[in-house]
Formats: C-alpha cells, sequence, structure tokens
C-alpha cells in the first residue's frame, strides 16, 4: 500500500511564476490536508480538504493561495505570484477518517519550494 | 486557543545517554497527543501517541505518557543512537478545535557516536 505522495519533491519558481504542489492520498483516503514548514521552525496549517470540498482554510493566506482536492485526481496546493517569502517545505497528510483518537494523519514527504 | 510547547533545541547528546525532550500543550478540549519524528529530508513519520489521560505511548524505545495534571507529554529513551538524530514534534489533535493538528516548534536531537 503506497503512503501518501507528493510531487515535485523539489520546485524552484521565480518571483511572479505559479506553483503547483500535487499530493496523491493513501488508497482510501478521503481527508486531506496541507502544512507548510519554514526553515527551523514546525509545521504550520493551512488546509483541510475531503472530497470536492474544503472543510477549513483557516491557515491558508488570502491572496495567492488555493487548494483543491477533485473528485478524480489528487489535491492541488497553488501558489500564484510567488514571492521569496513563499519558500517553505510543504507536506500533505491525509487521514481514512476526519482526525480524532483513533485516525492519524499520514504525511507525504514534502515538497520544497524555492523561489529566487 | 490549542498551542504547544517544545524544549528548544539543538539537543546534543552522546550515543547510550538518556534523552528527554519535553512538551506541554494547551487544549480547550480533551485532545489526543503525538510526537513525530522527521529525519534528514524526509516527511514526518508518526513515533508514537496517546489518547486519553496515564496512557503511555512506546515505540523503538521511546516513550511518552499524557499527563493531564501536568498539561504534558514529555518523550524520554532510556538509550539514544546516532540513528535516532532528527527533529521531533509533539502535537495535539482536539476534536473539539478542529480536525487539524497544532504542531510544536520541533526540537532537533543530534546523537554523537
Amino acid at each position: 500500500n503506497a503512503g501518501v505522495m507528493q510531487n515535485p519533491r523539489h520546485l524552484v519558481r521565480r518571483r511572479g511564476q505559479e506553483a503547483r504542489l500535487r499530493c496523491s492520498p493513501m488508497k482510501g483516503h478521503s481527508h486531506v490536508y496541507w502544512y507548510r514548514q519554514l526553515p527551523e521552525e514546525g509545521l504550520k496549517f493551512m488546509v483541510y480538504l475531503q472530497k470536492e470540498n474544503i472543510i477549513d482554510e483557516s491557515g491558508m493566506p488570502k491572496e495567492r493561495f488555493s487548494a483543491e482536492f477533485p473528485k478524480e485526481g489528487p489535491s492541488i496546493l497553488r501558489i500564484q505570484q510567488v514571492v521569496r517569502g513563499d519558500s517553505a517545505a510543504y507536506f500533505c497528510a491525509s487521514s481514512y477518517q476526519r482526525t480524532g483518537l483513533n485516525n492519524e494523519q499520514f504525511f507525504g514527504p514534502g515538497t520544497r519550494l524555492t523561489v529566487l | 486557543g490549542n498551542s504547544v510547547t517544545q524544549m528548544e533545541g539543538p539537543v546534543t547528546l552522546s550515543e547510550e545517554a538518556f534523552l528527554t525532550i519535553n512538551c506541554t500543550y494547551t487544549a480547550t478540549g480533551y485532545p489526543s497527543l503525538f510526537w513525530y519524528v522527521q529525519y534528514p529530508g524526509e516527511g514526518l513519520q508518526l513515533l508514537l501517541k496517546a489518547t486519553k489521560a496515564d496512557d503511555k505511548g512506546s515505540n523503538k524505545g521511546f516513550e511518552a505518557t499524557y499527563r493531564k495534571e501536568t498539561t504534558s507529554f514529555h518523550l524520554e529513551k532510556g538509550s539514544v543512537q546516532v540513528s535516532d538524530s532528527a527533529v521531533y514534534f509533539c502535537a495535539l489533535s482536539d476534536a473539539d478545535y478542529g480536525q487539524n493538528f497544532v504542531f510544536g516548534p520541533g526540537t532537533r536531537l543530534s546523537v554523537l557516536p
């Protein structure tokens, strides 16, 4: 059973370009979470999606950032007009049910975004 | 709101030394508590968890006990190895607060041979 997959693993963009990060959850998981990790910091929650729905986007910047989880295909985190401050590692996690007492989140290897 | 505080690193130990990484939390509900480990260049892996007071999570020689009275979940290992060098994150999940995790800032551990 493959784990959570993210691609690309490394992404380099110039200021003003768009970045698209993909996440394929574990088989059978319909709940996806995106986190951002700035250098030398912990993970910060960005957005929680369930198939075709955004459940909680309280941690996502209001501008330039968007996320989707279509019925078919991976979840996409999209950053428009990237700036240097967007350079970070972006982690995706998935769970079978809503995270709770016995439903842990499984993390992907992350996408390291560098904005030049 | 909910939060997690961890001891600041980096922590440097010699092989076979005793490890403690402190973690305390603030939560409005009754959270589940977790320790995740991140090896260099990789994502987070669940190390252990506890879902109610006085529960002890354990894995790979690591242990942590859910202490409700002190709102703590300290990570311990009796004898560390070089391969334990990584960043350790304490986290909580509170169904009353939301379905996402709240992570501590992480503690970097370096074990020297």
